[in-house]
């Protein structure tokens, strides 16, 4: 499974767009990028799947170049409630990379009023 | 439709005590993987099960195990509590198992060994 780099943590206000970026320079041809949200004490929740260009629904857009080694995660108009950890995953569904989820340290993204 | 349901939701155990948790999936879903959430390693795959069998297996002592039942339903079994084995131990159900699906998550339990 692909290592992925994400930064260590972010600081927005309510209202803005965030982007996090996520680098997966040893990404494989058939790895799919999925990025998950976790709040304090709970479990963590998918957020966007892509394998190429972008990825858009009614939670973020996903943002990946040609080469695919690095990809986006677009938070339009965060609000408070978008405090979390958010984790960058890469992996090849067809061989099972998404029943053996591996986690990074992930972004812990602050959104201040 | 329901989520993944896990029990207990707390647990406090002391050194040397063994403890076992329980995942429900969501109805239909064939795959449970288990992982353990601590402040110093983070998100750490524990094993995955599909169709009653261990499909994958993370980088743990045999003190960790698990099982999987004919309904999906899922067991992990903690023996020889040690006072590191405190954290959330998360449970994740996903359709198929090997496709590009979404895996659900649990609340998780929170386990304390003192």
């Amino acid at each position: 499974l692909a290592k992925t780099t994400q930064p260590i943590s972010m600081d927005s206000y309510e209202g803005q767009e965030v982007n996090i970026t996520c680098s997966h320079n040893n990404i494989a041809t058939n790895d799919y990028i999925t990025w998950y949200q976790q709040f304090p004490s709970q479990g963590p929740r998918f957020i966007i799947q892509g394998y190429k260009t972008k990825v858009t629904n009614e939670v973020a857009s996903l943002f990946i170049p040609a080469d695919r080694k690095s990809s986006t995660l677009s938070l339009p108009r965060v609000s408070l409630s978008d405090t979390a950890v958010y984790y960058c995953l890469v992996g090849d569904p067809l061989s099972g990379g998404y029943n053996k989820l591996i986690f990074g340290a992930g972004t812990r993204l602050a959104v201040h009023p | 439709k329901a989520g993944v349901t896990q029990t207990p939701r707390y647990l406090i155990k002391t050194r040397g005590q063994q403890v076992t948790l329980s995942c429900s999936p969501i109805s239909g879903h064939r795959s449970v993987s288990w992982y353990q959430q601590t402040p110093g390693q983070g998100l750490q795959f524990l094993f995955e099960y599909f169709s009653e069998t261990q499909r994958n297996k993370g980088n743990f002592p045999g003190r960790f195990s698990g099982r999987q039942f004919s309904n999906s339903r899922s067991e992990m079994n903690v023996s020889t509590l040690e006072l590191g084995d405190s954290a959330l131990y998360l449970c994740a159900s996903s359709l198929k198992g090997r496709e590009n699906t979404e895996a659900f998550f649990g609340q998780g339990t929170r386990l304390t060994v003192v």
